[in-house]
């Protein structure tokens, strides 16, 4: 167990819906990463928060948004869903903000977009 | 520009022998951290282990340990002593000072009994 949760585990939902995802960080952790992994494009770095605020963003699309609370947990947000949104979706953790530290991962959210 | 390369989707390794994972990686930035992460069946990541650019010793975790050489970029993983429970997806990934992570496609790995 990482100490990173995410929830829901599954989620099933439509063409044009729009779903959250939501995370929360091993504690003590203060940075919170998105990642979103398909299969014909492997795992993709979405968006970074550290400590509530955005730190780095990667790949994410417009339609996407993210947000850190401040509590810490963190949630996503997809709307205007597409069938390529079909992913598993990573959440990771770590301390602080900086480049040589351990991320430790989630489960994962499977997000079928029918 | 691909930033992390694992050239091997799939690799064969015979229960109790050992087995190297190849990842090489492209960066000019003199500051960054290298990692490997399992993934088995279930999806789930799970941290293995880590290399920082300026550790002069190779990493070692368990059975596992990383072969860092910084001239080549490469930063390949040596599972010791296979275990059938190692069966899964590996990845290798590179974190730069920007905070971006870059991963590779992966390698499947299957331990045959």
């Amino acid at each position: 167990d990482s100490g990173v949760t995410q929830t829901p585990k599954h989620l099933i939902t439509a063409t044009g819906q729009r779903v959250t995802l939501r995370c929360s960080p091993r504690s003590g952790d203060l940075s919170v990463y998105w990642y979103q992994q398909s299969l014909d494009q492997g795992l993709q770095f979405l968006i970074q928060y550290y400590n509530g605020e955005e730190r780095a963003k990667g790949n994410i699309l417009e339609r996407f948004s993210a947000q850190q609370f401040p509590d810490l947990h963190s949630e996503l947000n997809l709307s205007s869903l597409e069938l390529g949104d079909s992913a598993l979706y990573f959440c990771a953790s770590s301390v602080g903000p900086n480049s040589n530290e351990k991320l430790f991962f989630g489960s994962g959210t499977q997000l079928s977009v029918l | 520009a691909q930033k992390i390369t694992q050239t091997q989707p799939g690799m064969f390794v015979q229960e109790k022998e050992a087995v190297t994972l190849d990842c090489t990686y492209d960066t000019s930035d003199p500051s960054y951290g290298l990692f490997w992460y399992k993934q088995p069946s279930s999806g789930e990541m799970i941290f293995l282990i880590y290399q920082g650019s300026y550790d002069q010793q190779n990493a070692t975790e368990g059975r596992y340990s990383l072969n860092f050489q910084k001239a080549r970029k490469s930063a390949n993983l040596v599972i010791s002593a296979s275990q059938l429970g190692d069966s899964a997806m590996y990845f290798c990934a590179m974190r730069l000072t920007g905070n971006q992570f870059y991963f590779g496609t992966g390698t499947s790995l299957t331990v045959i009994p």
